[in-house]
């Protein structure tokens, strides 16, 4: 199947380099913030999540910020790989009443 | 592979008609979650079921209905469908109530004609 969103915003990044994603959310009583990957013909794949107590969480590889001043999150990838050329969104809910996932951004990552 | 199980893959349809979607969370998980994936709405929240009750409702019309039965696995219905039905539908699950570390399963394509 296709991906969905053909006119997403894309991101185009070298192999070898970082790649730094970004999302606005909208809700200031969201708690609970989830980066997804998807790609091509499958379902969205978690990534990472973080708590609105927090405002730095790293896995492996990635990184997750969150500036609640500003209703801003960030994807920090390291040393991106072909593997990551997916799209990615990001979900805010609060306290788990509702899931709004942001319009996605594409990332391409180039030879 | 997520764990997660949806059938159909693919459905087509006429519009006015009703489908079922079908969707068997991972082992262990109590939550199931449905989605709607369209290219002008994105991915839209219709509604969550936690070990067999109704737990949160998203965007979700009158015409779908969903519910999930004691094996935990989880029915989406869709009637008097329309032409702007068509999407991707998803399942997710999760092992708790709050929606945190959802895993989705591969989705049904559905095609309203």
């Amino acid at each position: 199947g296709e991906n969905v969103g053909l006119h997403l915003p894309t991101l185009s990044v070298q192999e070898g380099d970082n790649s730094i994603i970004n999302c606005a959310y909208s809700n200031s009583a969201s708690d609970y913030f989830i980066w997804y990957k998807q790609e091509s013909g499958k379902g969205p794949q978690f990534i990472i999540d973080i708590r609105s107590n927090m405002d730095k969480r790293q896995g492996q590889r990635v990184t997750v910020l969150l500036n609640k001043t500003v209703k801003h999150l960030s994807l920090q990838i390291a040393a991106t790989q072909p593997g990551d050329s997916a799209v990615y969104f990001c979900a805010e809910t609060p306290y788990g009443q509702n899931f709004v996932f942001g319009p996605g951004t594409r990332l391409s990552v180039l030879p | 592979d997520s764990g997660v199980t949806q059938t159909p893959k693919h459905l087509i349809t006429a519009t006015g008609q009703r489908v079922t979607l079908r969707c068997s969370p991972r082992s262990g998980d109590l939550s199931v979650y449905w989605y709607q994936q369209s290219l002008d709405q994105g991915l839209q929240f219709l509604i969550q079921y936690y070990n067999g009750e109704e737990r949160a409702k998203g965007n979700i019309l009158e015409r779908f209905s969903a519910q999930q039965f004691p094996d935990l696995h989880s029915e989406l219905n869709l009637s008097s469908l329309e032409l702007g039905d068509s999407a991707l539908y998803f399942c997710a699950s999760s092992v708790g109530a709050s929606g945190y570390e959802q895993y989705f399963g591969p989705g049904t394509r559905l095609t309203v004609t």
